[in-house]
């Protein structure tokens, strides 16, 4: 499968925070994705970018599509309690999807 | 509109054991695909459909068969369980494998597996 990079692996967020977390690869994607995956259960789209340099939002998420199509960037903005989870990247070629191996998002104590 | 569901939610197999994990939506959705999750990986793409009677193998696809006889289902087959299969498995659904925009993605709520 093809490798990707995602970081940070874990980070601590305070609310009203605005976090950013990217993925890299050796490969280039036609299509960049971003999920959230709350404990115990199954992975959510957040976000999918279909065009290199494409910038998309969804509510207080946006993410961009890297020029070199090599990579992404997510951005959380104002963040808020429930926006704890782990943070996944996935980059898409011809049906199959290959997947970072996620940001963890906790609030800072 | 149930979305995807998976069945069963658990399950202890030995090794060397055979057993089906069930996987349905209920969405019209022509793109169907198995992933294993393994603590602190992502997920890995085991196999794929992108119609009834259409499969294909994803990045890991040993041990692991499957069959898509109508648009709802897809099973995951596991032929002779090993340790190495312990994980937690989760379905996808999409209406066209993400290659338009407007389309989504749905997962199911997974399966954990333990082969002893």
């Amino acid at each position: 499968g093809q490798q990707l990079n995602q970081s940070p692996q874990s980070m601590f967020i305070q609310e009203g925070e605005d976090v950013s977390m990217n993925c890299t690869s050796s490969s280039i994607f036609n299509t960049w994705l971003w999920y959230k995956q709350d404990p115990g259960e199954g992975p959510v789209l957040l976000i999918a970018l279909y065009k290199a340099g494409e910038l998309t939002s969804n509510g207080r998420l946006t993410a961009q599509f890297g020029i070199t199509r090599k990579d992404s960037f997510l951005n959380i903005s104002a963040s808020i309690p429930s926006d704890v989870g782990i943070y996944f990247c996935a980059g898409q070629d011809d049906y199959k999807l290959s997947f970072g191996a996620g940001t963890t998002v906790t609030v800072r104590a | 509109n149930a979305g995807v569901t998976q069945t069963p939610k658990f399950q202890v197999l030995k090794t060397g054991q055979s057993m089906t994990l069930q996987c349905a939506q209920d969405m019209n959705h022509e793109y169907m695909s198995w992933y294993r999750q393994d603590p602190g990986m992502g997920l890995r793409l085991i196999h794929y459909s992108v119609g009834a009677g259409i499969t294909d193998q994803g990045e890991v696809p040993n041990g692991y068969n499957v069959s898509r006889s109508t648009t709802e289902d897809f099973p995951l087959r596991l032929l002779s369980a090993a340790p190495s299969q312990t994980s937690v498995y989760f379905c996808a659904s999409s209406y066209s494998g993400l290659t338009t925009s407007t389309d989504t993605q749905y997962f199911g709520p997974g399966t954990r597996l333990t082969v002893l």
